[in-house]
């Protein structure tokens, strides 16, 4: 168990529609970080969030917005879904922002139908 | 940009086989590599991680050594067991603008009793 909690685990819905996946960063880490993992990208960074600030942007498409909140919490909201939106959801976090080991959650199972 | 290649999956092995899982990355200055591992159903963990050059990770038995001179982070293992069936991922994070990890395609080991 690597301290870091992500929900809802699966998810199912339509396109179109717009869902919010949610972390729990380890306790004491400050910067949140949404990877997105498919078939045919592999794993890629989408955005970081460095204690409630937007800290660095990745390939995160515009239908995509993150925030951290201040108990460092951290939402992916994803909007006008596609059916290539389907894919693993991981969240990470560390210590700090800089050479950190970062720590994953389970992941958010999303498939779009 | 920053990149990584690791070998092409999948592997196969008989337990106590030995383990090599090649690894070479492409970045400016002096990364940190790590190596992940993803087990079926599950998120990504922090397997081993190096810092800077000659340095050599270690965990469960794995090693890998960062090798400047060859820009590579090879993954090895003496006798592999059917338990370390899983996914694995070289990665690194190389600071600057933002410290993400910017990760491989990913190696597939299977071990058969």
């Amino acid at each position: 168990d690597s301290g870091v909690t992500q929900t809802p685990k699966h998810l199912i819905t339509a396109t179109g529609q717009r869902v919010t996946l949610r972390c729990s960063p380890r306790s004491g880490d400050l910067s949140v970080y949404w990877y997105q993992q498919s078939l045919d990208q592999g794993l890629q960074f989408l955005i970081q969030y460095y204690n409630g600030e937007e800290r660095a942007k990745g390939n995160i498409l515009e239908r995509f917005s993150a925030q951290q909140f201040p108990d460092l919490h951290s939402e992916l909201n994803l909007s006008s879904l596609e059916l290539g939106d389907s894919a693993l959801y991981f969240c990470a976090s560390s210590a700090g922002d800089g050479y950190y080991e970062q720590y994953f959650g389970p992941g958010t199972r999303l498939t779009v139908t | 940009g920053n990149s990584v290649t690791q070998m092409e999956g999948p592997v196969t092995l008989s337990e106590e086989a030995f383990l090599t899982i090649n690894c070479t990355y492409t970045a400016t200055g002096y990364p940190s590599l790590f190596w992940y591992v993803q087990y079926p159903g599950e998120g990504l963990q922090l397997l081993l991680k190096a810092t800077k050059a000659d340095d050599k990770g270690s965990n469960k038995g794995f090693e890998a050594t960062y090798r400047k001179e060859t820009t590579s982070f090879h993954l090895e293992k003496g006798s592999v067991q059917v338990s370390d069936s899983a996914v694995y991922f070289c990665a690194l994070i190389r600071g600057g603008s933002n410290y993400k990890l910017t990760f491989g395609k990913g190696t597939l080991l299977t071990v058969n009793p």
